[in-house]
This record gives structure tokens, sequence and C-alpha cells, in this order.
């Protein structure tokens, strides 16, 4: 059984960063695509970027080209997502999602980011 | 980047009755497109992926249809539990983007 555990919800200052974890269990890792999806309070979900660990390949949206970094740890079968320069519009849940090819077929249960001075 | 229309917005239906869904978007998406179900503070859910392929575990009373820029989401007899919002999703053309959603309410 597949599962996405992401991490907890976090409070950030204007201008900082936030790094928000997703941990995977059952299937194969490696070869998986692993995207980032977030979604504002009231609005529809919003594609961020994504990764496929075996290749260790990127492809992110522009809107947030130098903002974002996603990685990949395999021995820890964990992805990351990176968020810097944060501001009030990035207050959102954010979910982490895992499928081949970039279908988006199991989800994490989200992360809350509060962006507040 | 690719925009996907959803019509309606809003849907309203009762229980049993066959729900159509729209999903237009501004270029071709090929077969590239997914609808999502997506209840009040949970994570959207996968229903149909690559237009008209059920997700596993999806009834069959949900299926998809249409390519390049048309799609549709159809719910041959609307249960109870199928109130919510759904999402269209294209994985065609970078970045790839998420329609604005219909909200399936009962009637």
């Amino acid at each position: 059984q597949v599962q996405l555990v992401q991490s907890g919800a976090e409070v950030k200052k204007p201008g900082s960063s936030v790094k928000v974890s997703c941990k995977t269990s059952g299937g194969t890792f490696r070869t998986y695509a692993i995207s980032w999806v977030r979604q504002a309070p009231g609005q529809g979900p919003e594609w961020m970027g994504g990764i496929i660990p075996v290749f260790g390949s990127t492809n992110y949206a522009e809107k947030f080209q130098g903002r974002l970094t996603i990685t990949a740890d395999e021995s820890t079968t964990t992805a990351y997502m990176e968020l810097s320069s944060l501001r009030s519009e990035d207050t959102a849940l954010y979910f982490c999602a895992r499928g081949l090819g970039g279908t988006l077929v199991d989800w994490g249960q989200g992360t809350l980011v509060t962006v507040s001075s | 980047e690719t925009v996907l229309t959803q019509s309606p917005a809003t849907l309203s239906l009762s229980p049993g009755e066959r729900a159509t869904l729209s999903c237009r978007a501004s270029q071709s998406v090929s077969s590239y497109l997914a609808w999502f179900q997506q209840k009040p503070g949970q994570a959207p859910r996968l229903l149909i992926y690559d237009a008209s392929n059920r997700a596993t575990g999806i009834p069959a009373r949900f299926s998809g249809s249409g390519s390049g820029t048309d799609f549709t989401l159809t719910i041959s007899s609307v249960e109870p539990e199928d109130f919510a919002v759904y999402y269209c999703h294209q994985r065609s053309n970078g970045p790839y983007t998420f329609g604005q959603g219909t909200k399936l309410e009962i009637k």
C-alpha cells in the first residue's frame, strides 16, 4: 500500500524559507515522479513542480523559478520542497503527489504553510 | 500556459440524476487530461487519467471522454457521496495546470 506522509504545519515570517518533507512507502521510489501542488484558501490546486528521483531531474513552473527547490533522498524515500522569499500569498496547503509520468495518483495529507508577520 | 476552463461552475442535481462536467483547454493537451474529486479538508482524489481511464477503485459510474481540447466527465447516476468539487488537470504542456473547478451540489 502506497503512503505519502508529510511534515507538520509551519508558520513563517515574510522573506523566510520553508522546507516541507514527503515520506513515501510502498512502490518503487526511484521511478515514480513526485509532484508538489499547493492550494490557497478557497482556491483550486496549483502545480508547482516535480522530480523523478532515478534521474534527479526537476521541472518547475516558471512562476516559482528561482524560489523553489525540489529534492529527493533515495536512502530515506523522502522528497522535499523548499520555497524561499516567502510572502503572504504563499499561505496555502501544500501537497506532494506521486505517479508515473506526472500523473497524480497518490497524495500526501497536506501541510499548511502560513506566512504572517 | 495552458488554461483549462471548466463548466458549469456549479451543478445542482438530485441523487440518481446524470452529471455532465466539461473541461476545455486553451490548446491541445492530447489525452493527458485527468479528473479529480475533492471534498473539504481532503486531498484531491484521482478519478480519471489520460482522459478516459478510471483510476484504481473508482466506481464504474464515473467515466471520462474527449481528446485535444474538449473533455467530459460523466457520472451516470449521482450518489450522495459524489457531492464535491471536481477539477480537471493537464500534464501535456508545461507548466501543468488545473481548471478552476465545478462544484456538484445537492439540489
